[in-house]
């Protein structure tokens, strides 16, 4: 059981909007910022979003992060095939004094 | 570049240890906190330890509290995981992660390795 709750899947279909929220608690996402994480079948997990909703370079705009209270949302717009993929949100947690994840979120391109 | 290598996984008896080592280049290895973390077969993502730049500051998830232990050699760019008492649940792919900042503490993981898996069975 995550810490931090996840919807388990979610689709859209190419040119889509989807949405996928992140649940926790004032101990993590109340009190610190929200990263993203998307991994792509068979590979290492690389960083989508930082401090809830910042891109690294490289990061299509398409792809934007909010924040509010003890909940956060990872949005895609304009979905395109090469998105499917699992999709994590994590925190610090200053109760657990370690990090926290949620528990993924696959995303299917239908 | 930045590059994380793991190495060190393999098949191990519960009850077994394992070192894992994490070999890493393109950037100053000791301005980095860095942590390590796991994910079993089709499951998520879990958080197992992390340590500061300088390695004076380790922190460990519940789970692996007291069997596990994350080090470092700075003059090496290496960091490790010595993993005791394993059980069938340690079972996953291992990743280390590097950090934004020296200190260990809300941030982020900027990059990752590629993995290394370890498996605990009899």
């Amino acid at each position: 059981q995550s810490v931090l709750t996840q919807p388990p899947s979610a689709s859209g279909t190419p040119g889509q909007r989807v949405t996928i929220s992140c649940s926790g608690s004032s101990s993590n996402i109340g009190s610190n910022a929200v990263n993203w994480y998307q991994q792509l079948a068979g590979t290492a997990p690389k960083l989508l979003i930082y401090s809830n909703n910042q891109r690294p370079s490289g990061v299509p705009d398409r792809f934007s992060g909010s924040k509010s209270g003890t909940s956060a949302s990872l949005a895609i717009s304009g979905l395109q095939s090469e998105d499917e993929a699992d999709y994590y949100c994590a925190a610090w947690d200053d109760s657990l004094n370690g990090w926290v994840f949620g528990g993924g979120t696959k995303l299917t391109v239908l | 570049e930045v590059q994380l290598v793991e190495s060190g996984g393999g098949l191990v008896q519960p009850g077994g240890s394992l070192r894992l080592s994490c070999a890493a280049s393109g950037f100053t290895f000791s301005r980095y906190a860095m942590s390590w973390v796991r994910q079993a077969p089709g499951k998520g993502l879990e958080w197992v330890s992390a340590i500061s730049g300088s390695g004076g500051s380790t922190y460990y998830a519940d789970s692996v509290k007291g069997r596990f232990t994350i080090s470092r050699d700075n003059s090496k760019n290496t960091l490790y995981l010595q993993m005791n008492s394993l059980k069938d649940e340690d079972t996953a792919v291992y990743y280390c992660a590097k950090d934004l900042r020296v200190v260990v503490g809300p941030g982020y993981f900027d990059y990752w390795g590629q993995g290394t898996l370890v498996t605990v069975s009899s």
